[in-house]
């Protein structure tokens, strides 16, 4: 197992257009999180899976953002209708533990 | 709710001196808490992590950590710095279920 992947590692998109993000965690992890980060700040949580049911969502985690993760393996997070203050660093971890292993995140660029 | 304080967004050492990254948690009960290294457009990297057992944890790369319960702080250390520590610095803490809060993270500068 390489660990936790995440595809794109870049993306810009135009203000407005919809965007989906791809995380492939460590296959025996049962737990899927997702944060942002923005610049100069540390990872804020967005969202957790336990296999496929997502359990928590973060305020932050707004109707325009959505995250799914079928069949408790690989998940998505979308977002519709980009803004500008959408730009930051999205990182995906899985754990089993009590540890996270990050993925090398999704920079996002919303022009 | 859970939060961790790392003073000095930014802090230089030079090669060969004691790195020392503070870092402090909000908490009545002890919880579980991480330090991460972030190099430039990577993810994060786990250094170390105290999880009630040894108070002072041992980590990748030289970095240790001792959790102080009577200060409610995980200070991170390493002896000597290398030109390869620069990096930015995230303290975390959690509560079990892997959710982690983090503090805003120390960039640590290596001068020569």
């Amino acid at each position: 197992d390489t660990g936790v992947s995440q595809n794109p590692r870049h993306k810009i998109t135009k203000r407005g257009q919809n965007v989906t993000f791809r995380c492939d965690p460590i296959s025996e992890h049962n737990r899927l999180y997702w944060y942002r980060q923005t610049l100069g700040q540390g990872p804020e949580f967005l969202t957790y899976f336990q296999n496929e049911a997502q359990l928590e969502k973060s305020r932050l985690l707004s109707d325009r953002f959505s995250a799914e993760r079928p069949k408790g393996s690989f998940s998505t997070l979308e977002i519709q209708r980009t803004e500008q203050g959408d730009s930051a660093m999205y990182l995906c971890a899985s754990g089993g533990g009590t540890e996270a292993f990050f993925g090398q995140g999704t920079r996002l660029t919303v022009v | 709710a859970q939060s961790v304080t790392q003073l000095g967004s930014h802090v230089s050492v030079s090669e060969g001196a004691l790195v020392l990254l503070r870092c402090n948690y909000s908490s009545s009960v002890p919880p579980y808490l991480f330090w991460y290294v972030q190099y430039p457009n990577q993810g994060l990297q786990l250094l170390l992590k105290y999880t009630s057992a040894a108070t002072l944890v041992k980590g990748i790369n030289g970095f240790e950590a001792e959790f102080k319960k009577s200060e409610t702080s995980f200070h991170l250390t390493k002896p000597s710095a290398h030109m390869s520590d620069a990096a930015e610095y995230f303290c975390a803490v959690s509560y079990g279920n892997n959710r982690l809060a983090f503090g805003k993270g120390n960039q640590v500068v290596v001068i020569p």
